[in-house]
C-alpha cells in the first residue's frame, strides 16, 4: 500500500504570492490533516478534513485553508504568503478517527515551504 | 486543555546502552498519547500508542512506553540503543481524535 504522498516536496515563494499544496492520503482513509513544523514553534495543529468536511481547525489566520476532495485527496492553500510561513508542512491521513484504539496516524514526508 | 512536556531537548547515550526520554502530559479527559520519531529530512514516524488497553505500551525497533496516571508521565525506553536511533522524537497527546498536540521534542544521539 503506498503511503501518504504529498506534493511538491519543495517550494520557493515570494512574500505576497499564494501557494497550493497538495496531499494524498493512503487508499481508503477518509480523514485527512494538516500540521505545519518550525523551529521556533515546532509542531501545530492547521486543520483536519473527514468527507470532505473540515472537522477540526487549529489556531491559524485566515490566510490558511483547505480542502478535500471526493477522493479523500486534500489541498491546502495559503494566500498572501509571509515570511514567517517558511515551514516544512506535514499532512497526515487515518481511516476514520485516529483517536480510536485501532486506528494510527500516519505522516507524509512534507512540503518544505521557503518565503523569500 | 492538552498540554506535553518534554523534560529533556536533548538526550545523548552510547550505543548498547538504555535510552529513557521523558514525557509529561495534561489532558482533560482520558487523552490517546503517541510517541513519534522523526529522521533528517524525513516525515513522522509513529513509535507507538497508548488508548488505555494496557499501561505498558511495546512500539517498533524496541521501544517501549509506560504510562502512569498518577504522574501524568509517558516516558520512552529502549534498552539498548543502536546508532540508528539517532533522530528526534516527540511526544504527543490527543483527545478524543481530535488535533495532536505535539511536544517540542528531544533530540536523540547516539555515540559509538
Amino acid at each position: 500500500k503506498a503511503g501518504v504522498t504529498q506534493t511538491p516536496r519543495y517550494l520557493i515563494k515570494t512574500r505576497g504570492q499564494q501557494v497550493t499544496l497538495s496531499c494524498s492520503p493512503i487508499s481508503g482513509h477518509r480523514s485527512v490533516s494538516w500540521y505545519q513544523q518550525t523551529p521556533g514553534q515546532g509542531l501545530q495543529f492547521l486543520f483536519e478534513y473527514f468527507s470532505e468536511t473540515q472537522r477540526n481547525k487549529g489556531n491559524f489566520p485566515g490566510r490558511f485553508s483547505g480542502r478535500q476532495f471526493s477522493n479523500s485527496r486534500s489541498e491546502m492553500n495559503v494566500s498572501t504568503l509571509e515570511l514567517g510561513d517558511s515551514a516544512l508542512y506535514l499532512c497526515a491521513s487515518s481511516p476514520e478517527n485516529f483517536g480510536l484504539p485501532e486506528e494510527k496516524l500516519f505522516f507524509g514526508s512534507g512540503t518544505q515551504l521557503s518565503v523569500l | 486543555a492538552q498540554s506535553v512536556t518534554q523534560l529533556d531537548s536533548h538526550v545523548s547515550v552510547s550505543e548498547g546502552t538504555p535510552v529513557l526520554l521523558r514525557c509529561n502530559y495534561s489532558s482533560s479527559y482520558s487523552p490517546s498519547l503517541f510517541w513519534y520519531v522523526q529522521h533528517p529530512n524525513k516525515g513522522l514516524q509513529l513509535l507507538l500508542k497508548y488508548t488505555s488497553a494496557a499501561t505498558l505500551v511495546k512500539g517498533i525497533n524496541g521501544f517501549e512506553a509506560e504510562f502512569k496516571k498518577s504522574e501524568t508521565s509517558f516516558h520512552l525506553t529502549k534498552p539498548s540503543a543502536h546508532m540508528s536511533d539517532a533522530a528526534e522524537y516527540f511526544c504527543v497527546v490527543s483527545e478524543a481524535g481530535t488535533a495532536l498536540i505535539f511536544g517540542k521534542g528531544t533530540t536523540l544521539s547516539v555515540s559509538s
